[in-house]
Formats: C-alpha cells, structure tokens, sequence
C-alpha cells in the first residue's frame, strides 16, 4: 500500500526557517517525480514545486511565489522528500501536501499525504 | 500569465446531474494540458477522482466521469449523492502543474 507521511510542521516567526518531510512507503521511490501542494487556510490548493527522479537528474522547480525561498530535495535511500522553507512570510501559512505524481506521460497526482501545518505567525 | 478558471460554487439536486467546467484564462483547453480532477472534503487530503481526461482514478464510481466541452475541460456527476459535496480541483499540466481555483459543490 502506497503510503505519504508529512511530519515537520508547527509555528514559526515570520522570516525563520522551517523543515518538512515526507516519508514514502509502498512503491519505488526513486522513480518518481514528487511534489509538494500547499492550501492556506479557506482557500485552494496551489502547486509548491517539485523534485525529478534520478533519471531526470533530481532537477527541481518551483511555483513563483516561493522560489529563491523554499528548496526541495530528495533522499532516495530513506524514501524521504524534504521541503527547506526559508524566510517565511505569513502568507505561508498553510497546510502542506506532498504527492506523488504519477509515471508516464499522465502528469497527475495519483497519491497523496494527509498533509502537515505550517503557521507563520509572531 | 495563464489562469485556470472554475466555477466558484455550484449545487445540485440529489440523484441530479452537474458539470463542472476547467477552463483558460486565454485559449481552450485540450487533451494535451492532460486535464486531472480531485475532490477535497473539509479536513482532508485531495483525492484523485479522473486523470488525462477521462480515465477514472481506481475506486472512484462509473458516476463520475470527465470530458472536453467546447473550450473546456469537464467533470460530470452523474445520479449526485449526498457526499458528492465536497470541492472539486481541475489541475493541468502546462509544462508545470497549474491547479484551478475549486469549485464547490452543494448537493441540496
């Protein structure tokens, strides 16, 4: 059974850091491409970035509103994804999500995580 | 900058049929964008309902499916039930994944 598990979440002061992490279980994570997926409180869902397999070079990217901010890695040994989230602004606040997208030429999110809080707040 | 645009709330009658539409900003929607659906209840995490398309995500009810109308990405429920409220995403790939801004549905 295909399983994610964020952990990391809480409060932070606006401009401090923050680590989140996504255990994977129940497939081959070095395959895949993984993303993370934020919705702040009462609104929508907004893609975050994501990181590419080994095949792909484990190239990254991410949504404008938090590039140069927020850095996400991979470690395919522990079946971890991480999201480095630095200099946060209150407009961070949200709930977190990573997601697995799927193989092949479908670029959809066929699992997710139950998610994890991140409040910016002072 | 390209947005994609959903119907902010929508309802329904129970056992009724509804479409919610995905569309662009600027320019029509097509297979190529590989159109995705998913439906979030308060409190949880999204669930895949429909990907490229029209293919139904394993589990999800022959009731709802997906299509392209006119310009439009689009999710049909078809015999709504009471816990089809809920909102729904429309997501499409446009060289990186663009989420529409959910559409909630009210089965009343």
């Amino acid at each position: 059974e295909v399983q994610l598990v964020e952990s990391g979440g809480g409060l932070v002061q606006p401009g401090g850091s923050l680590r989140l992490s996504c255990a994977a279980s129940g497939f081959t994570f070095s395959d895949h491409y993984m993303d993370w997926v934020r919705q702040a409180p009462g609104k929508g869902l907004e893609w975050v970035g994501r990181t590419r397999n080994k095949a792909n070079s484990y190239t990254t990217e991410y949504a404008a509103s938090v590039k140069g901010r927020f850095t996400i890695s991979r470690d395919d040994s522990k079946n971890s994804l991480y999201l480095q989230m630095n200099s946060l602004k209150t407009e961070d606040t949200a709930v977190y999500y990573c997601a697995r997208m799927s193989s092949g030429w479908t670029y959809y999110f066929d699992y997710w995580g139950q998610g994890t809080l991140v409040t910016v707040s002072s | 900058q390209t947005v994609v645009t959903q119907e902010p709330s929508f309802s329904v009658s129970p056992g009724g049929t509804v479409t919610l539409t995905c569309g662009l900003s600027s320019g029509s929607v097509s297979t190529s964008y590989y159109p995705s659906w998913y439906q979030q209840t308060p409190g949880q995490a999204p669930r895949t309902l429909i990907y490229s398309t029209n293919t139904r995500s394993s589990g999800v009810p022959d009731r709802f499916s997906g299509s392209i109308l006119g310009n439009k990405a689009a999710l049909t429920i078809t015999g709504a039930q009471a816990d089809d409220e809920s909102d729904y995403y429309c997501v499409l790939y446009m060289g990186s994944v663009v989420f529409g801004g959910g559409t909630k549905l009210t089965v009343l």
